[in-house]
């Protein structure tokens, strides 16, 4: 079986300020990872994903992942968070089989303040 | 881009109640998912729905809910006779190769 830990609930932030979600994993099998954001009231979206190849994966609004097989992480940084940014981060991974599910983290919310 | 789409986004319901949920995923898509966020916690599996039949199951999905693709786009949750742990966010998901999109989501509340 998966599981995915998220290490932090909550983590406060002043705005431009650096910030590091942890997220690690449990599996016996091979595992695509996901980070995805819910912004208050909305659903989720995909931030980014580890499907193969480098291990470091980027999204569009700054935020990257760094996949490390060793450590079974993949945790989500930014060197500079935006007001913008407030959200609840979810970590997930999913079996390497086309129709599996996925199992998620605890969730951290993430709150930027001016 | 394409969407996936959930009705209605809020829902009330009375305790012991039918409710259907309803979620049109991606057209191309083959597989299809219901989750559930009670407030607070995380996102949990629900069911998991390929080729008209289901294909995985969690221990929430006990005989109470049931879910159909009734016309070919349609997806829909219903739960027969609702709790009041049944209150939470629903989310439908559809996937078409390895990434997952999700709806909008519909608030259920069982007063």
């Amino acid at each position: 079986a998966q599981s995915v830990t998220q290490l932090d609930s909550q983590v406060p932030v002043f705005e431009e300020a650096p910030v590091e979600l942890r997220c690690n994993y449990s599996s016996s099998v091979s595992v695509y990872l996901f980070w995805y954001v819910q912004y208050p009231n909305q659903g989720l979206q995909l931030l980014l994903k580890y499907l193969s190849g480098s291990t470091l994966v980027e999204s569009i609004n700054g935020f990257e992942a760094e996949f490390n097989k060793s450590q079974t992480s993949f945790h989500l940084r930014k060197p500079s968070v935006h007001i913008s940014d407030t959200a609840e981060y979810f970590c997930a991974v999913k079996v390497y089989n086309q129709g599996g599910k996925l199992i998620f983290g605890q969730g951290t919310e993430l709150s930027v303040k001016p | 881009e394409p969407e996936v789409t959930q009705t209605p986004s809020h829902q009330v319901t009375q305790m012991g109640q039918e409710v259907i949920l309803r979620c049109v995923p991606i057209s191309n898509h083959l597989y299809f998912y219901w989750y559930r966020q009670i407030l607070g916690q995380k996102v949990e599996f629900l069911v998991s729905f390929y080729n008209n039949e289901i294909s995985e199951k969690s221990e929430i999905f006990d005989d109470q809910f049931s879910v159909e693709r009734p016309d070919g786009s349609n997806f829909t949750l219903k739960i027969r006779s609702t709790k009041l742990e049944d209150s939470a966010m629903y989310f439908c998901a559809s996937v078409g190769g390895v990434e997952a999109f999700f709806g909008q989501g519909t608030r259920l509340t069982v007063v």
